[in-house]
């Protein structure tokens, strides 16, 4: 099946500060959302990227089809932020079977 | 528009048990998909149904199964628990199921958290 990375798995930020998250994927996908995962475990959408680049607010997604990967980015971190970034995608042909990465654990501190 | 809403939120049994799971879809969605997440496995994928038929199966043994009903809402069952089907269970609706053709976004629901003892 196909393979999702995600990177760095662990991120201890400043408030304020910025940070990328990457995901590598190894096939041809038709879907990749990104989530956030709150501490009670509700994942919440933030973004369906499947290729171009999105903006909304503090958080912008760039995902780069041809080479397989999509980077999250995250401006201005504030505590809120902090929990469990996942990257998921669907390969042409899964009807809404998501593979979703190992997630990125994010804490933000004062 | 409502949210995705599972039932229950919480529940506790013990092994050899059975349990069922419900979830109910965003109005107007007809593909409902659940997955499993364990600190071990991660987010996996277990079934996806649309129009009451079972549509893909993730690589989880016959003990799984699960049903969606012609008002789209779904329930999964896991007979004869183990303790390693401790576990959140999400349920994700969407429209069609067909991001190649729709460009469509699941919508995950607040989950059930499952705990077999």
């Amino acid at each position: 099946g196909i393979q999702v990375e995600q990177s760095p798995p662990d991120l201890i930020l400043q408030e304020g500060a910025n940070s990328t998250l990457r995901c590598n994927f190894s096939d041809s996908v038709n879907n990749l959302q990104w989530f956030h995962q709150n501490p009670w475990g509700q994942l919440i959408n933030l973004f369906y990227i499947p290729s171009g680049t999105k903006q909304n607010g503090r958080l912008s997604a760039t995902t780069v089809a041809t080479e397989r990967y999509s980077l999250l980015y995250i401006s201005s971190s504030q505590t809120t932020d902090s929990g469990v970034y996942f990257c998921a995608v669907e390969r042409a042909g899964t009807a809404s079977k998501l593979t979703f990465g190992t997630g990125t654990r994010l804490q933000v501190t004062l | 528009k409502a949210g995705v809403t599972q039932t229950p939120r919480y529940l506790i049994k013990t092994r050899g048990q059975q349990v069922t799971l419900s979830c109910s879809p965003i109005s107007g969605h007809r593909s409902v998909s659940w997955y499993q997440q364990t600190p071990g496995q991660g987010l996996q994928f277990l079934f996806e149904y649309f129009s009451e038929t079972q549509r893909n199966k993730g690589n989880f043994p016959g003990r799984f199964s699960g049903r969606q009903f012609s008002n789209s809402r779904s329930e999964m069952n896991v007979s004869t628990l183990e303790l390693g089907d401790s576990a959140l269970y999400l349920c994700a609706s969407s429209l069609y199921g067909l991001a190649d053709l729709y460009q469509e976004t699941q919508y995950f629901g607040p989950g059930t958290r499952l705990l077999v003892l």
